[in-house]
């Protein structure tokens, strides 16, 4: 089975704070991508990458970057962390061509608060 | 703007009777159409795909419909279980080629409460 991997299950950190979040899949995908889901508002994606330094934003980037040196590792970047930046961060992966029949694969997320 | 939308954020069925989960999109474009399901602190997790080309798409106790004339597409679980208990997202994307390819736009998820 495919594996992804979000390196912390729970993090606090301050305003202002520069936060990294790490995602590790194991199985090769082209495809990475970085979701946050917020109640009411289902999974709004912020960034994704098709490939090794490839990256497109998603529907709410302002306020994150994203790093993928390598194919199996896509980094979610806050610059500046705010309070309306808390929530549940997931990552996911997929092949290219079998993600519409399998869809992707998600970690199992990382809740973010910011104080 | 929304488009795929869940406009039910809960429902509640008892344990062997059948639960619908509805979603509408509205972009066109969309080719395919995904179900997810999700329990608390877990990542979503693959349920049930349908294409455009069908209607239909069954497997065991998930039958997803799809009405391309609606923009409209349903989940059916039958019987229900209280292990159902969760939250569903369904998900659409588009062809390869378009604006939206590759990627998933999920609806806002839909809370079931299957009651024993």
């Amino acid at each position: 089975d495919v594996k992804v991997t979000q390196s912390s299950r729970y993090l606090v950190k301050r305003t202002g704070e520069k936060v990294f979040l790490e995602c590790v899949q194991d199985m090769d995908h082209e495809n990475m991508f970085w979701y946050r889901q917020d109640p009411g508002l289902g999974l709004r994606l912020i960034y994704f990458s098709y490939d090794v330094k490839m990256k497109e934003k998603g529907d709410i980037p302002e306020g994150y970057s994203v790093s993928r040196e390598k194919k199996e590792r896509f980094s979610l970047i806050l610059e500046s962390a705010s309070t309306n930046q808390t929530s549940m961060y997931l990552c996911a992966s997929s092949l290219l061509w079998d993600m519409w029949v399998y869809g992707y694969t998600f970690g199992s997320g990382t809740r973010l608060t910011v104080v | 703007d929304q488009q795929v939308k869940q406009n039910s954020p809960s429902l509640s069925v008892q344990e062997g009777r059948i639960s619908i989960l509805n979603c509408d999109y509205t972009n066109s474009m969309f080719d395919y159409f995904l179900w997810y399901k999700k329990y608390p602190a877990e990542g979503p997790t693959f349920l049930i795909s349908i294409s455009s080309i069908k209607d239909k798409n069954e497997d065991g106790r998930f039958t997803v419909f799809l009405n391309k004339s609606a923009k409209h597409l349903s989940l059916h679980i039958v019987p229900s279980q209280p292990g159902d208990s969760a939250v569903y997202f369904c998900a659409a994307s588009a062809k390869p080629g378009s604006s939206n390819t590759g990627k998933l736009i999920f609806g806002q998820g839909t809370t079931l409460q299957v009651k024993p």
